[in-house]
């Protein structure tokens, strides 16, 4: 079936760095894909929507200029996390929508962000 | 607004069935799916529902009405692996995915 890998699984890093996360569709075009922070024992929260080649559809409450978002191709869309600080230590998970049947999203592992 | 209701936390008996309800208010509806989360980890695909009625899927069955704005998730013969949240999401009219907050279900031996 459709696989989508997202590097890292697990980042720690000090407060004002920046942390990239790459999200890869494996085996199918991803026209586009959904990059969503889950709180502990929270339902997914959506923070962007990103199409290929277009510039990201941010979610009201987030933050563009702290979140960025690239998709270049159609199987990788990137998230940075910019001056990271305590508060963004979360777990963030993409899915990919293609042309798969049904238009089902798949999810990548996720990415545990821990600042310190 | 658009609302999807699950319960919380459910508690079942392995080897037993449980089945976990979601009722949605939508605008427009698109199809409705139910993805499995155990903690700490990402959702994993359980079924897709877009035609009223049941579908099968090994040990798991997905029931959709649409005209009541209701679905539920049946697990038969539950093992202990089952224990994890299961969430109900809906596609609305303009094609965005609704979550629901997703149920907690604790399997005891």
């Amino acid at each position: 079936g459709a696989v989508v890998s997202q590097h890292p699984s697990r980042v720690i890093c000090k407060s004002g760095t920046s942390v990239k996360i790459e999200c890869r569709s494996l085996d199918f075009q991803a026209t586009t894909m959904f990059w969503y922070r889950q709180f502990p024992k929270q339902s997914l929260m959506l923070m962007a929507t990103s199409n290929e080649g277009s510039k990201a559809t941010y979610e009201q409450g987030v933050e563009k200029d702290k979140f960025l978002i690239n998709h270049a191709s159609l199987t990788l869309s990137t998230l940075t996390v910019t001056s990271a600080h305590p508060e963004d230590s979360s777990f963030y998970i993409c899915s990919a929508l293609g042309r798969t049947p049904r238009d089902i999203q798949y999810f990548g592992a996720g990415t545990r962000l821990s600042v310190l | 607004g658009q609302n999807i209701d699950q319960p919380t936390e459910m508690t079942a008996t392995e080897g037993a069935i449980v089945q976990i309800n979601c009722t949605y208010q939508t605008s427009g509806f698109n199809g409705l799916f139910w993805y499995q989360q155990h903690a700490g980890e990402a959702p994993t695909f359980l079924s897709y529902n877009v035609l009223d009625g049941l579908e099968e899927k090994g040990r798991f069955s997905s029931f959709l009405s649409r005209s009541k704005g209701y679905s539920y998730l049946l697990l038969k013969e539950l093992q202990m692996k089952d224990s994890a949240s299961y969430l109900c999401a809906v596609i609305d009219s303009n094609y965005q995915l609704i979550w629901g907050a997703g149920t907690k279900l604790i399997i005891k031996p």
